[in-house]
């Protein structure tokens, strides 16, 4: 069944550890997005990817970095994490004639 | 330039009563409009789409959205909520064939038994 996936569901960790949150999609599309998301809040769009090989900023500045090295893979790294990271991150793709995005079930993180 | 507004941040029904959540958009270009549910600790579900080919677009849960161009409204509603329908409703706006992507701030919607 064609889905995205993301790990960890939760994540706990300190300060200044690198950390990697992995997303996966089984949807066959080339558009990726990764989004950061307070409790209650809206969502900010940090990173994107046309396809293998492209990665662009959003509209949120990040300190995170994200690579596509295969179109089903789309990573998120925080070299060194901080309690301002703390938040909840969501992963889609999109594909198909209108383009609407499916989304992951997020990684919620927490940097103490 | 889009842009999307939800005119609510907050909408309180009954059980049993109608939903009415609401939504205005701008956009330069023929716009495709989706409303998205965000249930607590949970990814973004895709309750329905707009893509011009019907301007009363019915979705999943019982809900539907009207489309009027003359108002750049894309309102969501249901005809009796259900305790389960208390959620966070995400409208967006996206240019049809592009890659822009709006969303708006939400509406948390609480549902009284």
């Amino acid at each position: 069944e064609a889905d995205i996936y993301q790990t960890p569901r939760y994540l706990v960790i300190g300060t200044g550890k690198k950390i990697t949150l992995e997303c996966s999609q089984t949807m066959g599309h080339d558009k990726m997005y990764w989004y950061q998301q307070d409790p209650g809040m809206e969502l900010h769009l940090i990173h994107y990817s046309y396809g293998v090989n492209s990665t662009e900023k959003g509209d949120l500045s990040s300190e995170s970095t994200v690579s596509r090295i295969r179109t089903e893979h789309f990573p998120l790294t925080l070299e060194s994490a901080r309690p301002s990271h703390t938040s909840q991150y969501l992963c889609a793709s999109s594909g198909g004639r209108y383009d609407e995005q499916f989304f992951g079930p997020g990684t919620r993180l927490t940097v103490l | 330039a889009q842009s999307v507004t939800q005119l609510d941040s907050h909408v309180s029904v009954s059980e049993g009563t109608p939903v009415l959540l609401r939504c205005n958009y701008s956009s330069s270009y023929s716009p495709s409009l989706f409303w998205y549910v965000q249930h607590p600790n949970k990814g973004l579900q895709l309750l329905l789409k707009y893509t011009s080919a019907a301007t009363l677009v019915k979705g999943i849960n019982g809900f539907e959205a009207e489309f009027k161009k003359s108002e750049t409204s894309f309102h969501l509603t249901k005809p009796s909520a259900h305790m389960s329908d208390a959620a966070e409703y995400f409208c967006v706006v996206s240019e049809t064939g592009g890659f822009k992507t709006i969303f708006g701030a939400g509406t948390r919607l609480f549902v009284k038994a």
